[in-house]
């Protein structure tokens, strides 16, 4: 089964508008965490957002929010104001308890957002 | 700001070569990871080391991958005998430390901009 899901290949946003990229996971351990990365045509992977599966308030950083709903185990990345930079592919990404000896990431398959002008 | 560095950029190499991927992770981090993106596809995990020893791998993590931190600084991918589905972009990720759900932040993984290998 897979861990991350997002089942958006690819979205398209207006300029200023914002838009939501979904992601769902699977996981059994009660202490996880669930992380967002930004790729852009250039390939380098930016983190940009963290929740802690034990965290009550969801996650903001600057434009982007994370929409974290535990009992249907979505973690949706929220962007605000869409900015033609944001254009990029988007991954969603999980570890479950390093404590338990799992560090690794596991990723979805990525979401591309193409904001339009 | 810190940064994970990797080199080359991009290495191209015929099949059956011996290749080698350097990444100098964020100086006070402690925890290491390599990962592959084969061309439009996820990214996937392939080892995390710590402490000098791997600590995880993945099943791509065959006998033909290693992993040294031959100094303080440097912490490499070796492929020994590649092959033409090695070819895919590497990333070297580092964190500071590991962290649960419970904790919160502070395990954050930062990637380096990676090292495309061409096997031909």
């Amino acid at each position: 089964a897979q861990k991350i899901t997002q089942t958006q290949p690819g979205m398209f946003v207006q300029e200023k508008e914002a838009v939501t990229l979904d992601c769902t996971y699977d996981t059994s351990d009660p202490s996880y965490g669930l992380f967002w990365y930004k790729q852009p045509s250039s390939g380098e992977m930016i983190f940009l957002i963290y929740q802690g599966s034990y965290d009550q308030q969801n996650a903001t950083e600057g434009r982007y929010s994370l929409n974290f709903q535990k009992a249907r185990k979505s973690a949706n990345l929220v962007i605000s104001a869409s900015q033609l930079g944001d254009s990029a592919m988007y991954f969603c990404a999980m570890r479950e308890d390093p404590m338990a000896g799992a560090n690794n990431l596991f990723f979805g398959t990525g979401t591309r957002l193409t904001v339009i002008p | 700001e810190p940064e994970v560095t990797q080199t080359p950029s991009h290495q191209v190499t015929q099949m059956g070569q011996e290749v080698i991927l350097r990444c100098v992770p964020i100086s006070n981090h402690l925890y290491f990871y390599w990962y592959r993106q084969i061309l439009g596809q996820k990214v996937e995990f392939l080892v995390s080391f710590y402490n000098n020893e791997i600590s995880e791998k993945s099943e791509i993590f065959d006998d033909q991958f290693s992993v040294e931190r031959p100094d303080g600084s440097n912490f490499t991918l070796k492929i020994r005998s590649t092959k033409l589905e090695d070819s895919a972009m590497y990333f070297c990720a580092s964190s500071r430390t590991l962290t649960s759900g419970r904790t919160g932040f502070g395990g954050e993984q930062f990637f380096g901009p990676g090292t495309r290998l061409t096997v031909l």
